[in-house]
């Protein structure tokens, strides 16, 4: 049973500061990893998604993926309130096209 | 692109009563999945589809809960007879899938259910 791990928060950061999100999996054999953002009452959105080991930017998002250590992170800079949200880390892998999700980080960015 | 669209938006209902949800994937993509997602079980996927084949439905919960995809741009999932504890918002997700998967999925704005 493939498991993603991420803490559930919530996490609370002042406008202008980073934020940084994280998650472990438990199945090495796992390939793909995804960060997605889901406000309340609506439906996740990628955000980023990552596959080699190391960091990824994209504006003021950067993945970091360690296979590893069989974890992935998301760094938001200069954060702002219309980050507020839940992020949902997810992993696919091996032969099929499964995401397994995290049960997601609840993120506040206070003004 | 219209995007993923699901139908009903939302669903109250009795107990014992059938339900019907249904989903249009983006045209062109060929895997389908249904999600569940509650506060304590998170997202939870249910069944998938490639190629309007069904893959993998070991995310079924029991056997009140089907799931048909009849052509690319069309897929149910039915629930027969609801219970209380189905009560959840339910996701409709495609994606382009190659060989191995791993590719984005795009998820529709999906169906909240309360079954009373």
């Amino acid at each position: 049973q493939k498991e993603v791990e991420q803490n559930s928060g919530p996490l609370s950061v002042p406008e202008g500061a980073i934020a940084s999100l994280n998650c472990t999996y438990s199945d090495r054999v796992s390939q793909s990893f995804f960060w997605y953002r889901q406000y309340s009452g609506k439906s996740p959105e990628l955000i980023m998604s990552i596959y080699s080991n190391g960091d990824k930017e994209d504006g003021r998002f950067t993945a970091q993926l360690n296979k590893a250590s069989q974890y992935v992170s998301l760094l938001i800079r200069d954060s702002q309130p219309s980050d507020s949200a839940t992020y949902l880390c997810a992993v696919s892998g091996g032969s099929n096209y499964k995401l397994t999700f995290g049960k997601g980080t609840l993120l506040t960015v206070n003004p | 692109d219209a995007g993923v669209i699901q139908s009903p938006r939302h669903e109250v209902t009795e107990m014992g009563q059938e339900v019907t949800l249904r989903c249009k994937p983006i045209s062109g993509h060929n895997s389908l999945f249904w999600y569940r997602q509650t506060m304590m079980r998170g997202l939870e996927l249910l069944i998938y589809f490639n190629n309007n084949v069904p893959i993998d439905d070991s995310g079924m919960p029991e056997d009140r809960f089907s799931a048909k995809m009849p052509n690319a741009s069309f897929s149910t999932l039915k629930i027969q007879p609801s219970e209380p504890r189905d009560s959840a918002v339910y996701f409709c997700a495609s994606s382009f899938e190659v060989a191995g998967g791993g590719e984005t999925q795009y998820f529709g704005p999906g169906t909240r259910l309360l079954v009373l």
